[in-house]
């Protein structure tokens, strides 16, 4: 098993840069979730990905970020012109196809926007 | 409309001793509720998972949580705490779908030598 993989771990970057993240789900799961979690919360939902469609976005997914999973396997997660607020851990998470299988969660990208 | 509420921000147990994080859930219908985990700066790790099956549910290191449909409560508890499980742990129910997952704030887990 080798667990969902998010790469990078840590990115520090400049405010009005681009950032691009990336999410390796395990390999049999056809759900893909991203997740944002700020210090001292729980992680809020971001997206949603059946296979390569794009299901649901969350009205936090603001116009800079964009999220693709174009052969329904790995998925990207960027972020244009950066914030200062948009500093948080990024979480990936995969699941099985039906409903209430329980979400596999990657170790996350922790972004710093100075 | 479902939520999810943790009773306690911090709790802080002596290592070996009961450990007990409370959670309450709203749900308008059957809910499927989860316990997670989260060691500093890692991903979140499922702890246990409850589907309407049986209302025990035992799950990873010792830990299990009971569903109470009268109390609508779905506490985690362990037997005995180890330094290891010092951590976040989070409540969270379903929804209709699973990125409809709600979310507790999480309870922090600090375990005394």
């Amino acid at each position: 098993d080798t667990g969902v993989s998010q790469n990078p771990r840590h990115k520090i970057t400049k405010r009005g840069q681009n950032v691009t993240f990336r999410c390796d789900p395990i390999s049999e799961h056809n759900r893909l979730y991203w997740y944002r979690q700020t210090l001292g919360q729980g992680p809020e939902f971001l997206t949603y990905f059946q296979n390569e469609a794009q299901l649901e976005k969350s009205r936090l997914l603001s116009d800079r970020f964009s999220a693709e999973r174009p052969k329904g396997s790995f998925s990207t997660l960027e972020i244009q012109r950066t914030e200062q607020g948009d500093s948080a851990m990024y979480l990936c998470a995969s699941s099985a196809g039906h409903n209430n299988s329980p979400l596999h969660f990657g170790n996350g990208t922790r972004l710093t926007v100075t | 409309a479902q939520s999810v509420t943790q009773l306690d921000s911090h709790v802080s147990v002596s290592e070996g001793t009961p450990v007990l994080l409370r959670c309450n859930y709203s749900s308008s219908y059957s809910p499927s509720l989860f316990w997670y985990v989260q060691h500093p700066n890692k991903g979140l790790q499922l702890l246990l998972k409850y589907t309407s099956a049986a209302t025990l549910v035992k799950g990873i290191n010792g830990f299990e949580a009971e569903f109470k449909k009268s109390e609508t409560s779905f506490h985690l508890t362990k037997p005995s705490a180890h330094m290891s499980d010092a951590a976040e742990y989070f409540c969270v129910v379903s929804g209709a779908s699973n990125y409809q997952l709600i979310w507790g704030a999480g309870t922090k887990l600090i375990i005394k030598p």
